[in-house]
């Protein structure tokens, strides 16, 4: 079974705009942390936000928030006042804790394009 | 402080030849990944290092993929031989530690087997 899911293969947003990307996780595992990535054409994966299990609070870091649902396992990427920049591959990944040796598992990403 | 290094960025090979990738993760990290991402896709975990322990290296096609972290600090990750279906780019990441944190990855070695 999928750990990881994210349902939209490619999403466009108007620039200065806000934009959801999508991500549903699968674990028994209670503890587990939730990562996004951001892969631009050049490669590099870049580390954007952060969300443990066991936080109350949802992550911000900047334009980005992580609108964590723990009920429907569900770790949104919400970016606000999207720019140019901000067109790349999107990668969301967990971390199960207990019971993988935090191996850091990744969903099939989507592209995200900013039009201006 | 600098990042994960890897080497050769770009190599190209024709198949059934063997191919070898390079990782200097940063300055006192323990664990140490490797990932294939092929074109499209998430990326794939390989091999997990824990100093100069294997951690999990239950995707890791051992008939023709190895990798060693001798001395805990740098990586080499050997394709032999290599098949058309190992295109893809091989990414080096590093963590402080096993369990926390995020993982800071390499630029990625591209390879395309013909």
């Amino acid at each position: 079974a999928q750990k990881i899911t994210q349902t939209q293969p490619g999403m466009f947003v108007q620039e200065k705009e806000a934009v959801t990307l999508d991500c549903t996780y699968d674990t028994s595992d209670p503890s587990y942390g939730l990562f996004w990535y951001k892969q631009p054409s050049s490669g590099e994966m870049i580390f954007l936000i952060y969300q443990g299990s066991y936080d109350q609070q949802n992550a911000t870091e900047g334009r980005y928030s992580l609108n964590f649902q723990k009920a429907r396992k569900s770790a949104n990427l919400v970016i606000s006042a999207s720019q140019l920049g901000d067109s790349a591959m999107y990668f969301c990944a967990m971390r199960e804790l207990g019971t993988s040796y935090g191996k850091l598992t990744f969903g099939q990403g989507t592209i995200l394009t900013v039009h201006p | 402080e600098a990042g994960v290094a890897q080497s050769p960025r770009y190599k190209i090979i024709e198949k059934r030849q063997s191919v070898a990738f390079w990782c200097n993760p940063i300055s006192g990290h323990a664990t140490l990944y490797w990932y294939q991402q092929i074109l499209g896709q998430g990326p794939k975990l390989l091999i997990q290092f824990q100093n100069n322990g294997v951690v999990d290296d239950s995707q890791l096609p051992k008939d023709r993929f190895s990798a060693e972290r001798l001395k805990g600090v740098d990586s080499t990750l050997k394709i032999q031989p290599a098949k058309l279906e190992d295109s893809a780019v091989y990414l080096c990441a590093s963590s402080l530690e096993l369990l926390a944190g995020e993982l800071f990855f390499g630029e990625g070695s591209r390879l395309t087997v013909l």
